[in-house]
């Protein structure tokens, strides 16, 4: 039973425009949310986070967007650029757990120059 | 400040066999956390070692076990290896401190292969 799935294996976007990767979730005992990005033969490194009880978190080209009632988030990043290209992955978590991260599968985005 | 290091890098074993692999936490880290990720898959929590005890386990047999010494390296163990068990193998440190979930820093892994 996956309780958090990236829908997308990939993504392809134009340098320059927004890329937009999204994320659902099952559990509702999850009360926060983290997006990570992961090159070739390196380990995930923390991109953008977001609680439960906020609706957006914004970094820079990095916007999480969290909607609570439809289990749903998505990760903006604009404008997009070449570095960007990466697997992306939305990771759950809840208090009760701990540290104990949940991920999704992973979006592969291309940023095209 | 050095990162999470493993090794092996990558490793080979045949079916039936046991492996051990090794982590060494981010400097100041107190607590270790492991990682299976299958190809094509997102990661997927093992368990997790703080203050040298398991403290907290995902979804797998015990023929998965782990170690935390005393400078907060760990090590995890996998007995009677079968083919399913080959993946990506990710350790992640973290403070315990500031806000749950602590961030978690990971390491490059190690890449299992079963035959």
């Amino acid at each position: 039973d996956q309780q958090v799935k990236q829908n997308s294996p990939s993504l392809s976007v134009q340098e320059g425009r927004i890329s937009i990767l999204n994320c659902d979730y099952t559990n509702s005992m999850f009360d926060y949310f983290l997006w990570y990005k992961k090159y070739p033969a390196e380990g995930p490194t923390f991109l953008i986070s977001i609680s439960s009880i906020k609706d957006k978190n914004e970094d820079g080209r990095f916007t999480v967007f969290l909607n609570k009632s439809a289990k749903h988030l998505s990760l903006h990043i604009v404008p997009s650029q070449p570095g960007d290209s990466a697997v992306y992955f939305c990771a759950a978590s809840s208090g009760n757990a701990g540290n104990m991260l949940t991920f999704g599968g992973g979006t592969r985005l291309m940023v095209k120059p | 400040e050095t990162g999470v290091t493993q090794s092996p890098t990558h490793l080979i074993k045949t079916r039936g066999q046991q492996v051990t692999l090794r982590c060494s936490s981010q400097s100041g880290h107190n607590t270790v956390s492991w990682y299976q990720q299958a190809l094509g898959q997102g990661p997927q929590f093992i368990f997790q070692y703080y203050r040298e005890e398991e403290n907290g386990r995902g979804n797998f047999p015990p023929r998965f076990s782990g170690l935390q010494f005393p400078n907060y390296s760990s090590e995890l163990n996998v007995n009677a290896l079968e083919l399913d068990d080959s993946a990506l193998y990710l350790c992640a440190s973290s403070s315990r401190q500031g806000k749950i979930p602590y961030e978690q820093y990971f390491g490059p892994g190690t890449r299992l292969t079963v035959t």
